[in-house]
């Protein structure tokens, strides 16, 4: 079976520090990993991905996540804070029972960045 | 806009009574996704059409859930006798094979509330 833990709930950065919200992940095989944001009563917003390639990926909105396979996690990253990317963030892997690219996801971090 | 979409945004069903939600996924998409989302909880994987062949079913989704795809094109979530426990946010997603893509793009969700 595949899971995703996002250790912390809830992560406070000032706005203009960095940042990095943490996944790790376990799963069969090869991972495919992806960080959606989520806001206040709505859908799920795709961030970025990884699927094969190199470890460092970037993604919408000035993120990016580093892949490291040895310690399994997934992390997602920004240099600088805005205090827009408040939100809900999810890491989620690819489960690759029958092939149907079906998502498993953490429980969520907050993100609260403030001025 | 091209997203996927669904209706109705809201629900307030009383318990017993039955409800039915749809989704209409990004055009030419041809996977389309079910999830549940209760608070404080990452999505929840509920089912997965290719086309209109229901391929996947979650355990989550007992017998009182129904989804259909007809044409291959929009879906219905239908539950039955509706229970209290079934208040959750219900999130569509849809993705297109191959091309390398594989993430999912979400609709805003339908929420529901058990009374």
């Amino acid at each position: 079976a595949q899971s995703v833990a996002q250790p912390e709930d809830q992560v406070n950065v000032a706005e203009g520090n960095p940042l990095t919200v943490k996944c790790t992940y376990s799963v069969s095989g090869n991972p495919y990993l992806f960080w959606y944001v989520q806001y206040p009563n709505r859908g799920l917003q795709f961030l970025l991905k990884y699927i094969t390639g190199d470890n460092l990926v970037k993604g919408s909105y000035g993120f990016e996540a580093e892949f490291n396979k040895s310690q399994t996690s997934f992390h997602l990253k920004k240099p600088s804070a805005l205090v827009s990317d408040s939100a809900l963030y999810f890491c989620a892997v690819r489960a690759l029972t029958g092939g149907g690219n079906k998502l498993t996801f953490g429980t969520g971090t907050q993100l609260k960045v403030e001025l | 806009d091209t997203g996927v979409s669904q209706n109705p945004r809201h629900k307030i069903t009383k318990r017993g009574q039955n409800v039915t939600f749809r989704c209409d996924p990004i055009s030419e998409h041809n996977r389309l996704y079910w999830y549940r989302q209760t608070l404080g909880q990452g999505p929840e994987f509920l089912t997965y059409f290719q086309n209109e062949a229901q391929l996947e079913k979650s355990r989550l989704l007992s017998d009182r859930f129904s989804a259909e795809r007809p044409k291959g094109s929009f879906s219905t979530l239908e539950i039955q006798r509706t229970e209290q426990g079934d208040s959750a946010m219900y999130l569509c997603a849809s993705s297109v094979v191959g091309q390398g893509s594989y993430e999912q793009y979400f609709g805003p969700g339908t929420r529901l509330t058990v009374t």
